[in-house]
This record gives structure tokens, C-alpha cells and sequence, in this order.
């Protein structure tokens, strides 16, 4: 079964300092994995996708994540930190290519001091 | 503007009183989604459909039905609603062919059932 695991619920940074989340996955085939994230009273954007092309990825925002599979990881990056990024981070699999079916982890609140 | 818009963005109900939650894309997307989310257990899928007359259950259905009669629409409906089904609800879609893995997701509607 595939499933997506946050290594980290909060993440507090100060702006203009690096950003690092946290997922590990396990999957019995090669993954499509995602970040999504989640602001305040708002939906769920998609940040970035990895579907088996080039390993690192490029998402919105200055956001990338690099898929490891020999570390099962696929942690999501941005070098400088802004006030707006503050939100919530979901790193989800594609759990059943059939149905679409996403699992997503249970989150990871990004905290941006001043 | 693509979106997936969702109606209403919040409801307040009593036990057994019947309801719709609406769901639309203008994306011409084949297939359509709706997803729960409570703290702590991320995202589950309720229902989907791969397109019209098409829907399947997710890892969730019991007390909830959906209808596809339309390509744009994804109504979700609580028959006899219970607290337990107090969540937040999102609408999501993907193409058929093109990127079918990215899912669009709505902005959510807030249910809390008395």
C-alpha cells in the first residue's frame, strides 16, 4: 500500500531563511507524488507534482522538491522564506492509479517569524 | 478563470435533515472527486467519478450518495445527515488523459451537523 508520512506537524522559520519539509513515502511501484499546500480558510493548491520524470522539481512559488528513492524522501524546499508562505504543506501520494485515488499526510503547518 | 467552485462554503444542519453540497468545474474535466478532511487522518475520498453516469465509492461512502448527470457537476448529498459527518468536504478534478494525476481541488465546504 502507498502511503505518505510528515516527518515534522509545525516547521517555524524566520524570513529570508531557508525552508525545509519533510516527507518519507513507501510504495510498492514508482509513486506520483505532490505537494499541496493549504492557507487559511482556503483550498488546496497544487505546489508541484513528481511523476517519474526529472528528479528534481520545480513547483510555484520558488518551491522544489527532489524525489529520493533510495531514501524514499521527496522533502520540499525554498532557499528564502516570505511572510506569505506561511500555511499548511501536505505531501501526498497517488494511492490508486484506478480511482486517482490521493492519500495525504496529515500536514505540516509552516510558521514565518518576521 | 479554471476553477472548481463549491456551494455552500459553510452549513450548519441538524441530524436527518437532508442536503446538497454542490460542486462545479469549468475545466471540462472527466473526472471529479470529493474528499473529507478531519485533523489528524488528512484527505479521504467519499465517492468518484470518471465521468458522466461513472461514479464509484472511495474509502468513505457510507452515508453519502453522489450523481454524475453532467460532465461540469459533482453534487454530493447527506440524506440523513449525523454529527459524525461534521467535516470539512472538498470537490476535486482531473482530466481524462492530459496530467490525469493532477487533481484541481474546490475551497472547501465547512459542515457541522447538530
Amino acid at each position: 500500500a502507498q502511503s505518505v508520512t510528515q516527518l515534522d506537524s509545525h516547521v517555524s522559520v524566520s524570513e529570508g531563511t531557508p525552508v525545509l519539509l519533510r516527507c518519507n513515502y513507501s510504495s510498492s511501484y514508482s509513486p506520483s507524488l505532490f505537494w499541496y499546500v493549504q492557507h487559511p480558510n482556503k483550498g488546496l493548491q497544487l505546489l508541484l507534482k513528481y511523476t517519474s520524470a526529472a528528479t528534481l522539481v520545480k513547483g510555484i512559488n520558488g518551491f522544489e522538491a527532489e524525489f529520493k528513492k533510495s531514501e524514499t524522501s521527496f522533502h520540499l524546499t525554498k532557499p528564502s522564506a516570505h511572510m506569505s508562505d506561511a500555511a499548511e504543506y501536505f505531501c501526498v501520494v497517488n494511492t490508486d492509479t484506478g480511482r486517482r485515488a490521493l492519500t495525504f499526510g496529515s500536514g505540516t503547518r509552516l510558521q514565518v517569524q518576521p | 478563470e479554471a476553477q472548481v467552485t463549491q456551494n455552500p462554503r459553510y452549513l450548519i444542519t441538524v441530524t436527518g435533515k437532508k442536503l446538497t453540497v454542490t460542486c462545479s468545474q469549468n475545466m471540462n474535466h472527466e473526472y471529479m472527486s470529493w474528499y473529507r478532511q478531519d485533523p489528524g487522518l488528512g484527505l479521504r475520498q467519499i465517492y468518484y467519478s470518471m465521468n458522466v453516469e461513472v461514479t464509484d465509492k472511495g474509502d468513505v461512502p457510507e452515508g453519502y450518495k453522489v450523481s454524475r448527470k453532467e460532465k461540469r457537476n459533482f453534487p454530493l448529498i447527506l440524506e440523513s445527515p449525523s454529527p459524525n459527518q461534521t467535516s470539512l468536504y472538498f470537490c476535486a478534478s482531473s482530466h481524462g488523459f492530459v496530467s490525469p494525476e493532477t487533481q484541481y481541488f474546490g475551497p472547501g465546504t465547512r459542515l457541522l451537523v447538530l
